[in-house]
């Protein structure tokens, strides 16, 4: 295990339904990362948190919402989503010594959560 | 153009195969390489991680930057079912920039 634990495993959702992915790291990092992950397509970062402070927004649509109360708790709030929004997401975490808006200290992911949206 | 292409694959090999997976990259500012490995319904695990040209070994893994092609290798020697997953590369201009993913090569090795 990585010590980083995402919930739930599994979603399907309406295009009008409202839901929330949860992610926990248990390793003491204060750097925290949500990825998108399709078939055929490289990962794609999507938020950034750095000491609970949002550093980056990769241009992500609105009907993404990040929320991070703490350094061990990155939430991923979905509403509105389209059929293209299926796809694996993934938590990361990492102990950001530079500074930066994204570190490359090892990143340890999450098993992901796979959502589908009909 | 991606700034990270690797060849899907699949790649299907023999158990005992020796395994090269390369990814080729546009961004000459990149100083940082990995390679991370993903089983299926897992998420990424880092596996190599390399500053500028030249080689790291670690056990059965060797990866190997050519930053004058823009060119990142991994090699698995003497692979193992163990093995089969799909295998991201990354690369990073700073210590404190994003990584830049490429989207992955399937290995499957057949016992």
């Amino acid at each position: 295990e990585t010590g980083v634990t995402q919930t739930p495993r599994h979603l399907v959702m309406g295009m009008t339904n409202k839901k929330s992915l949860k992610c926990e790291q248990h390793l003491g990092h204060n750097a925290m990362y949500w990825y998108k992950q399709s078939a055929k397509k490289p990962l794609e970062l999507m938020f950034v948190y750095n000491f609970k402070e949002q550093t980056e927004n990769n241009s992500v649509p609105s009907r993404f919402s990040p929320e991070c109360p703490n350094s061990s708790h990155l939430f991923l709030h979905l509403h509105t989503l389209q059929p293209e929004d299926s796809a694996l997401y993934l938590c990361a975490s990492s102990q950001d010594r530079s500074g930066g808006a994204v570190s490359t200290d090892t990143q340890y992911f999450g098993p992901g959560t796979r959502l589908t949206v009909l | 153009q991606k700034e990270v292409e690797q060849d899907p694959g699949p790649l299907s090999v023999p158990e005992g195969a020796i395994v090269s997976l390369n990814c080729t990259y546009s961004n000459s500012a990149f100083q940082y390489f990995m390679w991370y490995r993903q089983y299926s319904r897992k998420g990424p695990e880092l596996l190599m991680y390399t500053y500028s040209s030249g080689n790291k070994e670690d056990g059965r893994f060797t990866a190997q930057v050519d930053k004058s092609s823009k060119y990142i290798s991994l090699f698995i020697r003497d692979s193992q079912p163990s093995d089969s997953a799909t295998y991201l590369c990354a690369g990073a201009e700073t210590s404190g920039s994003r990584l830049t993913f490429g989207e992955g090569t399937q290995l499957t090795v057949n016992p």
